[in-house]
């Protein structure tokens, strides 16, 4: 069974530069996180989503962030402009519903010049 | 809001066994989950204790007191392979439905 893919692995730009990162997840799970993950830190929820629906997006800087899970399935995140501070490794993770274990994907470390 | 404390670096001998402590505050805390992370790599879950008590997978263990506040994780045999970062993580308000991590161990297992 595939695991969390993600992409790209690597990212480096320029500061007020627009990124994306697309997620996709384990076929048939319906819940969907991103994370960011600072060196040396645990892993920070940015949002979550219940099929196509976000649940959870309280820590989700929406004035440069966003999200989308249009058909439930894939996501992407994006950062409009980026800023220096959100270089970091931008994980999404899945589980069958919110109840489950989550599984990581390996990660997109972002670099911002 | 929540916490966690876990010391930041461990080290120990292969071989060995080590624990890893967690104290965190929640509100609504519902449960306490273990993952772990190798340099470059995804987290992992290891294990989750709801109740208080142990859990035993293999050579890793996990602790909970719900009264204390207080869980850890217990590596016996170590293995070199073992050298990664732990993270524990409380689950709040309908079991892994929400999950803060804490700032990670990062052990360092030596021959």
């Amino acid at each position: 069974e595939a695991g969390v893919v993600q992409s790209p692995r690597y990212k480096i730009i320029e500061k007020k530069q627009p990124v994306a990162f697309w997620c996709n997840p384990i076929s048939g799970h319906n819940t969907l996180y991103w994370y960011l993950q600072n060196l040396g830190q645990g892993p920070e929820l940015l949002i979550r989503y219940e099929n196509e629906e976000a649940v959870d997006d309280s820590q989700l800087p929406k004035d440069r962030f966003s999200a989308e899970r249009l058909k439930g399935v894939d996501s992407t995140l994006k950062i409009q402009p980026a800023e220096l501070g959100d270089s970091a490794v931008y994980l999404c993770a899945s589980s069958l519903t919110s109840d489950n274990e989550q599984f990581f994907g390996p990660g997109t470390r972002l670099t911002v010049l | 809001g929540q916490s966690l404390e876990q010391p930041s670096e461990v080290t120990a001998v292969e071989g060995a066994i080590v624990q890893i402590n967690c104290t965190y505050q929640t509100s609504g805390f519902y449960g306490l989950s273990w993952y772990q992370q190798h340099d470059g790599g995804a987290p992992t879950f290891l294990s989750y204790n709801g109740l208080d008590g142990l859990e035993e997978t293999g050579r890793f263990s996990s602790f909970l007191s719900r009264s204390d506040s207080y869980g850890y994780l217990l590596l016996q045999e170590l293995q070199m392979k073992d050298s990664a970062s732990y993270f524990c993580a409380v689950n709040r308000a309908g079991g892994y439905q929400k999950v803060t991590f804490g700032t990670g161990t990062k052990l360092q297992v030596i021959p």
